[in-house]
């Protein structure tokens, strides 16, 4: 079956980049999603890529997608205390509403 | 738009007894679902409904499990009998083809 992966911890200073990795098994995977949780809240979804790109940008978030490897990668840019958070990794088959979510990356924001 | 509202936030109730969580999804949004999130399972999809018409209840862990969904804008789960082992948080998200979007979730606690 489909399986997201993630590693569980990234610590970064703040205003430095953060790089989150996930690595997926789907190779029918369509969309890929980026959703963020913030203590007690739900998951907000940040941002989302189809599979026929390799990039996306959106104001301080870069997404890359290296589907012949099946990794996908979020970039923060000039990280604040506000993005602490945990990320979720999640894909999703074309045709299909079903979405596998990875374990979620807890990222911390040193000050 | 509210975006996905869900009540309570909060349930705490005794093991045995029946709990009804409520979800209303955001209006227009064909799809509905279910989700599970415990710190042991991470995310779990328990049930998804396409124009209130349950798709896929895979993922709905036994027959204590009930979802309903008897209007566009209106869905419950329920669990009755409910155990101790059923404690964690309840989420409902709704969806357009692309984008899903999570509710804030009900933490529920039995004792």
């Amino acid at each position: 079956g489909e399986d997201v992966e993630q590693s569980l911890f990234l610590s970064v200073r703040e205003g430095d980049s953060s790089v989150i990795n996930c690595t997926y098994t789907d190779s029918s995977s369509t969309y890929l999603y980026w959703y963020k949780q913030e203590p007690g809240a739900g998951l907000q979804l940040l941002t989302y890529i189809f599979s026929n790109m390799d990039m996306k940008q959106d104001q301080r978030l870069t997404v890359l997608l290296n589907k012949k490897d099946k990794h996908l990668s979020l970039r923060i840019a000039d990280t604040q205390t506000g993005d602490s958070a945990i990320y979720f990794c999640a894909e999703r088959s074309g045709g299909y509403q079903k979405v596998t979510f990875g374990t979620g990356t807890k990222l911390q924001v040193i000050p | 738009d509210a975006g996905v509202i869900q009540s309570p936030r909060h349930e705490v109730t005794e093991m045995g007894q029946e709990v009804t969580l409520r979800c209303k999804p955001i209006s227009g949004h064909d799809y509905l679902f279910w989700y599970r999130q415990t710190m042991m399972r991470g995310l779990e999809l328990l049930i998804y409904f396409n124009n209130n018409v349950p798709i896929d209840d895979s993922g709905m862990p036994e027959d204590r499990f009930s979802a309903k969904m008897p209007n566009a804008s209106f869905s419950t789960l329920k669990i009755q009998p409910s155990e101790p082992r059923d404690s964690a948080v309840y989420f409902c998200a709704s969806s357009t083809q692309y984008e899903q979007y999570f509710g804030p979730g009900t933490r529920l606690t039995v004792t």
